[in-house]
């Protein structure tokens, strides 16, 4: 079956400029999360989805990062006025929603801010 | 708090050498999971393992074999006989809480050559 998958897979914007990133869970995950990788780095926890509901945001930087999930499946996190510290790989993880399952992650997003 | 700490940043071997990568996790929950991903250079995060905090065996999976010990909080993994295909950067991560959320650890990048 299809495993996650995430659009764009490179963009480049100017500083100041709005993004909208997209992921498409694995079909049937009910549970659905946003990471962010700077280089060398491991992942950094974002927001997670259950459903169509945040149920955890704690990781948004500020509020100039939004993420949303109308219907439940697919997901769009967006970026205002971006700076050049947002400059990352934005990665996209789903799970069938039974805690501590093990998540499976798309290729992401490599954003560049110039 | 939670944190995850992989000390060795990169490790190089020859190939059918062992090597262990080493992973210290710290929590204050006592229900938490551990895992480990593998990260190849095409940058997609692959699972390979999970591990709860009621159970301490040690488990095997072919060439892969992982140590978890709660009195030293430590959850190390093995690869005996290393391949150039096991080259990657390794990450060790803890989820604890309802939400799953994923903290990992900055990885360890494993260079397997000829």
């Amino acid at each position: 079956g299809a495993g996650v998958s995430q659009t764009p897979s490179n963009k480049v914007t100017e500083k100041g400029k709005y993004v909208e990133l997209r992921c498409d869970p694995i079909s049937g995950h009910t549970a659905l999360y946003w990471y962010r990788q700077s280089l060398g780095q491991g992942p950094e926890f974002l927001i997670y989805f259950q459903g169509t509901g945040a149920a955890d945001d704690s990781g948004l930087p500020n509020d100039r990062f939004f993420a949303v999930r109308p219907e439940g499946s697919v997901s769009t996190l967006k970026i205002q006025r971006t700076e050049r510290g947002d400059s990352a790989v934005y990665l996209c993880a789903s799970s069938p929603g039974h805690p501590y399952n093990e998540q499976f992650f798309g290729p992401g997003t490599r954003l560049t801010v110039l | 708090a939670q944190k995850v700490t992989q000390a060795q940043t990169e490790i190089s071997v020859v190939e059918k050498e062992d090597v262990t990568l080493d992973c210290v996790y710290e929590t204050r929950d006592t229900t938490y999971y551990l895992f480990w991903y593998k990260q190849p250079p095409s940058g997609e995060l692959v699972f390979l393992i999970r591990r709860n905090s009621f159970d301490e065996q040690n488990e095997i999976s072919g060439r892969y074999s992982w140590n978890f010990q709660k009195s030293t909080s430590s959850f190390n993994f093995t690869i005996t006989a290393s391949q150039v295909v096991d080259s990657a950067v390794y990450f060790c991560a803890l989820s604890t809480g309802t939400a799953s959320k994923l903290t990992f650890g900055t990885g360890t990048r494993l260079q397997v050559t000829l």
